[in-house]
């Protein structure tokens, strides 16, 4: 099984700041790495494919980078929308899926 | 546009089998390009992956979960289920459907069910 692993598990920021994300992967992924937003009582939302492929309608703020084990979720100048939980999910081994448990974006 | 319903009983008793069934409008579950999936998220915990179907009835299990989970498929009705059997409060759970569009140009979860809520409890 390949174990996916976010860090941190939480953060603080502010409304305008750049926030980043990272996800680790057990073993290499390549760029089967996908990054969801979720926020309570709606499911997730895909933003990022592939690593660092925007999905259609998803403001530019957002980016993804990374290959192999090492990922990152970047969000240029957070906003007040952009305050959730954001997972990434490794489809290596689809349809055998996994996610990383899960950075939670607050307020400050 | 592509849109997926969960059905079932939002409480369940210990030691029970919880069913669950996901309806599917806007497309076709006998698509050769997508995986039909359900993934879980117990209170104040992360997404949890718990297994996925193909259109040929083909299925994926989280290892974790495999010895207690069943899906299936009803294509006539473009509808599938999940099945966990012994559930305990552990179980408990927003229950989402979910289509996993393999691609290309690669496999993503683009299309969510709103989710169920299931609570084990007696």
């Amino acid at each position: 099984d390949i174990q996916m692993t976010q860090s941190p598990s939480s953060l603080s920021a502010s409304v305008g700041d750049r926030v980043t994300i990272t996800c680790r992967a057990s073993q290499s992924i390549s760029r089967y790495l996908n990054w969801y937003q979720h926020k309570p009582g709606k499911p997730p939302k895909l933003l990022i494919y592939a690593a660092f492929i925007l999905q259609s309608g998803v403001p530019s703020r957002f980016s993804g980078g990374g290959s192999g084990t090492d990922f990152t979720l970047t969000i240029s100048s957070l906003q007040p929308e952009d305050f959730a939980t954001y997972y990434c999910q490794q489809s290596y081994s689809n349809p055998q899926i996994s996610f990383g448990g899960g950075t939670k974006v607050e307020i400050k | 546009q592509l849109q997926l319903q969960e059905s079932g009983p939002g409480l369940v008793k210990p030691s029970e089998t919880l069913s669950l069934t996901c309806s599917v409008s806007g497309g076709s579950i006998s698509s050769s390009s997508d995986y039909w999936g359900w993934i879980r998220q117990p209170p104040g915990k992360g997404l949890e992956w718990i297994g996925s179907i193909y259109y040929s009835g083909s299925t994926y299990y989280n290892p974790s979960l495999k010895s207690r989970v069943t899906m299936s498929l009803d294509t006539s009705k473009n509808q599938f289920s999940l099945k966990l059997s012994s559930v305990t409060a552990a179980d408990t759970a927003m229950y989402y459907c979910a289509r996993d569009d393999s691609g290309p140009p690669q496999a993503m979860i683009d299309s969510w069910g709103q989710g169920t809520l299931v609570t084990v409890s007696s």
